[in-house]
């Protein structure tokens, strides 16, 4: 099992330009989430969905938009870049209940800059 | 909301000694998951060891350990026998156990070196 796949591992993009982090889980997995990272910050949490055609927010949602049509995918949508959104990106996944629902697990990260 | 406080940026130790990592978080939540996540160099955020509320034993994996004080809120970590291979960011992270709030809070990180 691949288990969660980012894609890119890295971007730079001009302030204002619009692009998608892929976000894919090979688990079944019905929760997913987005958690960005700064220095000194911890992670924090973007969107999250506890399946498919359910999206929520969670702590830092602005500037990012999400959807989830299929079990699998999980992209996050930069609508408008912005210096304050360089960070590196968080993808996870976990059951909703059970065992299972007490870890995550955590694609690889996608760095990006923002200029 | 839940607040997880790591109160050590950055720590410390010789190779085959024994670190303790601080956490601690406010809840009022009786019912709730406690974490501690490994990052290093190459970015991957790794489980390390996790406890559940309600079980008054503390987790245990390997040289890893917790000293989980449910009355103090607190939940250190403890690395026995250092190993270089332990250098990473670490982070403690708290997730209630009710409802639909499958939402991760983590601390701000602490940052372990480990001298040969």
């Amino acid at each position: 099992n691949a288990g969660v796949t980012q894609t890119p591992k890295f971007q730079v993009l001009k302030t204002g330009q619009s692009m998608t982090l892929q976000c894919a889980q090979d688990m079944n997995h019905e929760y997913m989430s987005w958690y960005r990272q700064d220095p000194g910050m911890g992670l924090r949490l973007i969107h999250y969905s506890v399946g498919a055609g359910i999206t929520d927010q969670g702590e830092v949602p602005n500037g990012y938009n999400v959807s989830r049509s299929t079990t699998e995918d999980f992209p996050l949508r930069l609508l408008s870049a912005a210096p304050s959104q360089t960070s590196v990106y968080f993808c996870a996944s976990s059951e909703p209940t059970g065992s299972g629902a007490n870890v995550l697990t955590f694609g690889a990260g996608s760095r990006l800059t923002v200029l | 909301a839940q607040t997880v406080t790591q109160s050590q940026p950055e720590m410390s130790v010789q190779e085959a000694e024994t670190v303790t990592l601080s956490c601690t978080y406010d809840t009022s939540e009786s019912d709730y998951y406690l974490f501690w996540y490994k990052q290093p160099p190459s970015r991957q955020m790794i489980l390390v060891i996790r406890q559940e509320a309600y079980k008054q034993q503390n987790a245990t994996e390997n040289r890893f350990s917790v000293n989980f004080q449910k009355a103090a809120k607190s939940f250190s970590l403890k690395i026995s026998d250092s190993q270089l291979g332990d250098a990473a960011m670490y982070f403690c992270a708290y997730r209630s156990a009710g409802g639909s709030n499958y939402k991760l809070t983590f601390g701000k990180g602490t940052l372990l070196t480990v001298n040969p």
